[in-house]
């Protein structure tokens, strides 16, 4: 089934340690996005792609940063993880401005 | 500024009763989608149902419908028969201005099915 996918489901990573979470995709969407989203909040948009174009959110801390290598891939690295990064991390895809299909997300710990 | 607004932070409905979830909205777009999507809990966040602002006729998907009232920028979402597995939060969402398909969110609405 085409599917989003996120991998690790669940990953630990020390304060300041640089971490990388990766998401494929099968659906062949050309938009990408990149969701934040604490605990009992809405999800935040960090950034997305729309097919190799970058486009980052006003209010995503420079700590985030994000790569596109294909249009399968993509990928989020937090530089230098601090206490307030621990979250869930939503990739999701779409074809435009229609239907989100998200994965299945990656929780952040930071120790 | 485009808003999305849940006001129903908590709702609880008995198995095989019905539920509305409320949402409101802000835009001065003519022309947009409407979304409500379902994330139970550790899992993955599901498309419910979608409202295309243009279409008068209210979007139906089996036990979920919505009620769609584009002049009071309300969309609510209706579950019939509720069941166990509808247990979940539930969030209403659109595409702001000039989005090229980036979500705003309400604040979610965590439904309890009671048995």
């Amino acid at each position: 089934d085409a599917m989003v996918i996120q991998n690790p489901r669940y990953q630990v990573t020390q304060f300041g340690k640089p971490v990388t979470l990766s998401c494929s995709q099968t659906l062949n969407h050309n938009v990408m996005y990149w969701y934040q989203q604490k605990s009992s909040q809405a999800p935040k948009l960090l950034f997305h792609y729309y097919d190799k174009d970058f486009n980052n959110e006003a209010d995503t801390p420079d700590n985030f940063q994000s790569r596109r290598p294909n249009t399968s891939f993509c990928f989020l690295d937090i530089r230098s993880p601090g206490l307030g990064d621990a979250a869930m991390y939503l990739c999701a895809t779409s074809r435009g401005p229609g239907e989100a299909f998200f994965g299945q997300g990656t929780r952040l710990t930071v120790v | 500024a485009q808003t999305v607004t849940q006001s129903q932070p908590e709702m609880s409905v008995q198995e095989a009763e019905t539920v509305t979830l409320s949402c409101t909205y802000d835009t001065s777009e003519s022309d947009y989608y409407l979304f409500w999507y379902k994330q139970p809990p550790s899992r993955q966040m599901i498309l419910v149902i979608r409202q295309e602002a243009y279409k008068q006729q209210n979007a139906t998907e089996n036990r979920f419908s919505v009620n769609f009232q584009k002049a009071a920028k309300s969309f609510s979402l209706k579950i019939s028969d509720s069941q166990l597995g509808d247990a979940a939060m539930y969030f209403c969402a659109f595409p702001p201005w000039g989005s090229q398909g980036n979500l705003i969110f309400g604040k979610g609405t965590k439904l309890s099915v009671k048995p």
